[in-house]
């Protein structure tokens, strides 16, 4: 069954505006790791959040990871054309394996 | 540092045929997952091992798929018979340890006719 809720699945964007997809599971996490795929590529680590209410920032992005640690956030300030790609979460299920969520595919009108 | 390693790197063969997907991890890594991914059903996890023992392979398909790491440098995956339905990326990604972040190769695009 699903492990985790990813959304949106798709979000098209003007050059400049900003850009956030969310991620949502039922149960308590105990991280949450992001990825970033580039059309054509592969998927590529972005960071980690362990901490409840966590937040990271990497240059124009914004990693949240909430209070109740069920829900994380990928914020991208003032988008540019190489932020195109697929942004997935992942969580460990069972202390054994990591479940990508499905992705937010982005696209950029420059 | 070499990365995930993976071979080939296309694919295209006819149903029916063996296919052999090969997959060399980032050394020390004890970790080695199998991943495909197609448009429909985003990426999905076939198989892991954690040094070199198949930990979890509750995503391979059906009985056609096999995959087997006999030492700590070296994987594959197998597909025989092959069928167009298989049709897709497969990754190998590999990892410190199992929930820890993944190294992901640039996979092999298998076309099956």
């Amino acid at each position: 069954g699903q492990q985790v809720m990813q959304i949106p699945q798709y979000q098209h964007v003007q050059e400049g505006e900003d850009f956030t997809t969310y991620c949502n599971s039922s149960t308590t996490l105990s991280n949450i790791q992001w990825y970033k795929q580039r059309p054509g590529g592969h998927p590529v680590f972005l960071i980690q959040l362990v901490k409840s209410g966590e937040v990271k920032k990497q240059k124009r992005l914004t990693f949240q990871f909430g209070e109740a640690k069920k829900n994380s956030s990928l914020h991208i300030t003032a988008t540019q054309t190489t932020d195109v790609g697929t942004y997935f979460c992942a969580v460990v299920v069972l202390r054994q394996k990591l479940v990508f969520g499905q992705g937010t595919r982005l696209t950029i009108n420059p | 540092d070499a990365g995930v390693i993976q071979s080939p790197r296309h694919e295209v063969t006819e149903m029916g045929q063996e296919v052999t997907l090969r997959c060399k991890p980032i050394s020390g890594h004890n970790s080695l997952f199998w991943y495909r991914q197609t448009m429909m059903r985003g990426l999905e996890l076939l198989i892991y091992f954690n040094n070199n023992v198949p930990i979890d392979d509750s995503g391979m398909p059906e009985d056609r798929f096999s995959a087997k790491m006999p030492n700590a440098s070296f994987s594959t995956l197998k597909i025989q018979p092959s069928e167009p339905r298989d049709s897709a990326v497969y990754f190998c990604a590999s990892s410190l340890g199992a929930n820890q972040p993944q190294h992901f190769g640039d996979g092999t695009r298998l076309s099956i006719l």
